[in-house]
């Protein structure tokens, strides 16, 4: 099994809501990442997991909450999200050595209204 | 963090070789090349990785010089489904774990 299942695939959430976004990979990947992906621009690194424990948040707004419950399943818990939070959001697992390549899921097209 | 720099863009005919070349000059020693492929509302997917010299899968070439200070992806006799956003990317190791962070990519349009 090489994928990465995100869930759901689509999201449509008002400004007031708390939602999840949640990613699996079988894979034994120790490497799991949230990215953040606008039209017509590059997937933009979130956060990264390492170990199931978070060792790289880019700054991202407290709105929006990783967890790594286990070695398997990375979640996105959302909350008082804008507009301009709406986009891709991508999960992707590594190896997690030096030479590895990332495997992506399909994305959570979310829209904020 | 090595930077990457990419055309923006690319046309080709059906059946051409296409070559995106990809320069990071402060590569490090430890960094890996690689490069991923992206239609839209998809997520990125692996094509191709490489360290020095000239890697080769049944999708795809790479070649990188001796100084790694650029690389060209090879992708031969391209089709119309080879049309995509193609990104360059330079490993960061810290952490031990590659920080897979994204340039601007090149969009290849394939003309039949």
């Amino acid at each position: 099994d090489t994928e990465v299942t995100q869930t759901p695939k689509h999201l449509v959430m008002g400004m007031t809501n708390k939602k999840s976004l949640k990613c699996e990979q079988h894979m034994g990947h120790r490497a799991m990442y949230w990215y953040k992906q606008k039209a017509k621009k590059p997937p933009e690194l979130m956060f990264v997991y390492s170990y199931e424990k978070l060792s790289i948040n880019e700054s991202v707004p407290s709105r929006f909450s990783p967890e790594c419950p286990n070695s398997s399943l990375l979640n996105l818990h959302l909350h008082a999200l804008q507009p301009e939070d709406s986009a891709l959001y991508l999960c992707a697992s590594s190896q997690g050595d030096l030479n590895t390549e990332a495997f992506f899921g399909q994305g959570t097209r979310l829209t904020v209204v | 963090l090595a930077k990457t720099t990419q055309p923006i863009s690319m046309d080709s005919y059906e059946g051409q070789e296409v070559n995106i070349t990809c320069s990071h000059n402060n590569i490090a020693t430890n960094d890996y090349i690689t490069w991923y492929q992206q239609f839209p509302s998809q997520g990125p997917r692996f094509i191709i990785q490489g360290y020095k010299t000239k890697v080769t899968n049944e999708v795809a070439s790479l070649f990188i010089p001796a100084d790694r200070k650029s690389s060209t992806l090879s992708l031969p006799r391209v089709s119309l489904s080879d049309t995509a956003v193609y990104y360059c990317l330079v490993g960061d190791n810290s952490g031990g774990y590659q920080k897979v962070t994204f340039g601007i990519g090149t969009k290849l349009q394939v003309i039949p």
